[in-house]
């Protein structure tokens, strides 16, 4: 089956740097999806992004399908930004997850 | 919160008992999927569904089943807990290729499972 890794495992910041996490797949996705999960244990869907590049207030993402990799980048971070990010891709409906960039942000 | 509701929030069982969990859903999507989290591991996929009576397996689908008899609920059963099966089981839902613009996926609050 597809292999999601994700880079780098650990990341501390200080508030107001920005950052870029990596996420690569073994195989061809049709499907790839970024979430953070909060201290608090909640998942939130941050992008739906097979391909191209899409922006969301200080976060944005970039597919690159043919490559078979995503970035997603942290500007001007904020304490409330910590948390686990994850990747998460796959055929059609099925998604298989990477196993998480830990992000802490120090004020 | 794309109306989703795990029960329960909190279990503690013994080794061998069977446990259901259930995950509800109030917007008629159709895909719903189990997850469970462990450290060091990410999400795993253990079961999903495509629709009524639909089902297949995830990645670590071994001691556990699941059910889907209606389009809101979606039971996820250990038939006989063991410990390794403790953990955080998360219910997701998508509408893949069935909504316009809603192909996202998303997650309940998760249950703590705990097998002593």
């Amino acid at each position: 089956g597809i292999q999601v890794e994700q880079s780098p495992p650990d990341l501390i910041l200080q508030e107001g740097a920005n950052s870029t996490l990596r996420c690569n797949f073994s195989d061809s996705v049709n499907n790839l999806q970024w979430f953070h999960q909060n201290p608090w244990g909640q998942l939130i869907n941050l992008f739906y992004i097979p391909s191209g590049t899409k922006q969301n207030g200080r976060l944005s993402a970039t597919t690159v399908a043919t490559e078979r990799y995503s970035l997603l980048y942290i500007s001007s971070s904020q304490t409330t930004d910590s948390g686990v990010y994850f990747c998460a891709g796959g055929w059609s409906y099925k998604y298989i997850f990477g196993t998480g960039t830990r992000l802490k942000v120090l004020a | 919160d794309a109306g989703i509701t795990q029960s329960p929030r909190h279990k503690v069982t013994e080794t061998g008992t069977p446990v259901t969990l259930r995950c509800h859903q109030t917007e008629n999507h159709r895909y719903m999927y189990w997850y469970r989290q462990d450290p060091g591991h990410g999400l795993r996929l253990i079961h999903y569904s495509y629709g009524v009576k639909d089902t297949d397996k995830g990645e670590v689908s071994d001691g556990y089943s699941v059910s889907r008899s209606k389009t809101e609920d979606f039971l996820l059963t250990l038939e006989s807990a063991t410990s390794s099966q403790t953990s955080v089981y998360f219910c997701a839902i998508s509408d893949y290729k069935t909504a316009p613009f809603n192909e996202k996926l998303f997650f309940g609050s998760g249950t703590q499972l705990s097998v002593l």
